[in-house]
């Protein structure tokens, strides 16, 4: 379904310690995964997507993994930074039809120096 | 210009006027989306537009919202007769949806801060 108003859980990690962030997705036909990052009055932004015949795919520094059978994405932020202090959002799409993007409720990732 | 960009980045309005938010699209990106965001929370989709199909509108909350995309670039939200809880950040998205081949990503605006007093 659709995101609504939730609060944010939060992740509280230190600095230099690895992040994973979870993300449960709702539609099974979905082929296109996409990870954004939320700094503090900002737009979302673009960090890294993985398309459904992947289950990983690797950044500069991040890391996405897919597990398709239990519809699971996670990041995967290594050595976390204090600029990584941001809300994280994953979002999914189905490439067929309206080509909709859906998100997912975001987490709130908290750097401890 | 180069990003999405929306108009006006701050708005305070009295309880009860109607405002409109507008959201310039990245040229030639086919589909937009709204999306508000109250403080601490998640994005809560509003409406979709894609190329010339019918609108998306299940995430409207009320009649009281309505929006249109003239053209199929600019894009304009209202909402008529504010109340208080519709204070929050409206963030456009706009992305180019060709085929299932390619995938891209929705590029976000900086926001619409909108204060109800």
């Amino acid at each position: 379904g659709e995101s609504v108003g939730l609060h944010l859980p939060t992740l509280s990690v230190q600095e230099g310690d690895n992040s994973i962030i979870n993300c449960a997705y709702s539609n099974s036909a979905s082929d296109y995964f996409i990870w954004y990052k939320q700094e503090s009055g900002k737009g979302p932004q673009f960090i890294i997507d993985i398309r459904s015949n992947m289950d990983k795919r690797q950044g500069q520094r991040v890391t996405v993994l897919l597990n398709k059978t239990v519809k699971h994405l996670s990041l995967q932020i290594a050595a976390t930074q204090p600029g990584d202090s941001a809300v994280y959002f994953c979002a999914e799409k189905y490439s067929g039809g309206y080509q909709k993007v859906t998100f997912g409720t975001g987490t709130k990732l908290q750097v401890i120096p | 210009g180069a990003g999405v960009s929306q108009s006006p980045s701050n708005k305070v309005t009295e309880k009860g006027k109607d405002v409109e938010l507008r959201c310039d699209p990245i040229s030639g990106h086919t589909a937009l989306y709204w999306y508000r965001q109250s403080l601490g929370q998640g994005l809560e989709f509003l409406i979709y537009f894609q190329g010339n199909s019918a609108p998306d509108k299940s995430g409207l909350p009320s009649d009281r919202f309505s929006a249109e995309r003239t053209g199929g670039s600019v894009s304009t939200l209202t909402i008529q007769r504010t109340q208080q809880e519709d204070s929050a950040v409206y963030l456009c998205a706009s992305t180019f949806v060709r085929d299932r081949a390619e995938n891209t990503e929705a590029f976000f605006g900086q926001g619409t801060r909108l204060t109800v007093v």
